[in-house]
């Protein structure tokens, strides 16, 4: 595609549900990103996968949350059990090489409030 | 702990010049990234500096000093439509980009 994409573009959802938020990266592009961003905040790393690997997923807050990218191209960041702290924007960014320094890409990000 | 510190907001008018100043403590360096991202919208780059000295790309030029762990953006002959947040990132030394704020840029006419 032209660019990132991501889906839903917003998501309410009550406490104690399951959300499964998704990422259609650049075409092409090897390495995936998840962030989350709070209003006026700068986005704050969650995790990442080169193809279909995870390479780093220091930043996910608890063991709520995962990713997954199954073939190397769209991710899912999965949000189990969410409670009210987890409401956000949580943006996906690609990039086209697997160096670290490749510029990236961000999607529209997705809007999940709990209620 | 890991720092990148930037003001929260500055306003300058139309065809002016302003500076953006990001400061950064990090475990290690490697590279400092600057993000553009408009209201409601997706961060978008501009520049990327790992040496020390000004890089300049159009109206928009970045400069970065290792030493003193800082960096500023400089935009020329502002425009009405860049008015935005700007966002400082330094990769660390794992390789994760530690984001600062943001800046909010307001341009009077």
């Amino acid at each position: 595609g032209a660019g990132v994409s991501q889906s839903p573009r917003y998501k309410v959802t009550k406490r104690g549900q399951d959300v499964a938020l998704r990422c259609d990266p650049i075409s092409g592009h090897v390495s995936l990103y998840w962030y989350r961003q709070a209003l006026g905040q700068g986005p704050e790393f969650l995790t990442y996968f080169n193809y279909e690997a995870q390479q780093d997923k220091s930043g996910l807050p608890n063991d709520r949350f995962s990713a997954e990218r199954p073939e190397g191209s769209i991710s899912t960041l999965t949000i189990q059990r969410t409670e009210q702290r987890d409401s956000a924007m949580y943006r996906c960014a690609s990039s086209l090489g697997t160096g670290h320094t490749d510029t990236q890409y961000f999607g529209p990000g997705t809007r999940l409030t709990v209620l | 702990g890991q720092n990148i510190d930037q003001p929260t907001e500055m306003t300058a008018t139309e065809g002016a010049i302003v500076q953006i100043n990001c400061t950064y403590q990090t475990s290690g360096f490697n590279g400092l990234f600057w993000y553009q991202q408009h209201a409601g919208e997706a961060p978008t780059f501009l520049s990327y500096n790992v040496l020390d000295g000004l890089e300049e790309k159009g109206r928009f030029s970045s400069f970065l000093s290792r030493s003193k762990g800082y960096s500023y953006l400089l935009l020329k002959e502002l425009q009405m439509k860049d008015s935005a947040s700007y966002l400082c990132a330094v990769m660390d030394s794992n390789y994760q980009l530690i984001w600062g704020a943001g800046t909010k840029l307001i341009i009077k006419p």
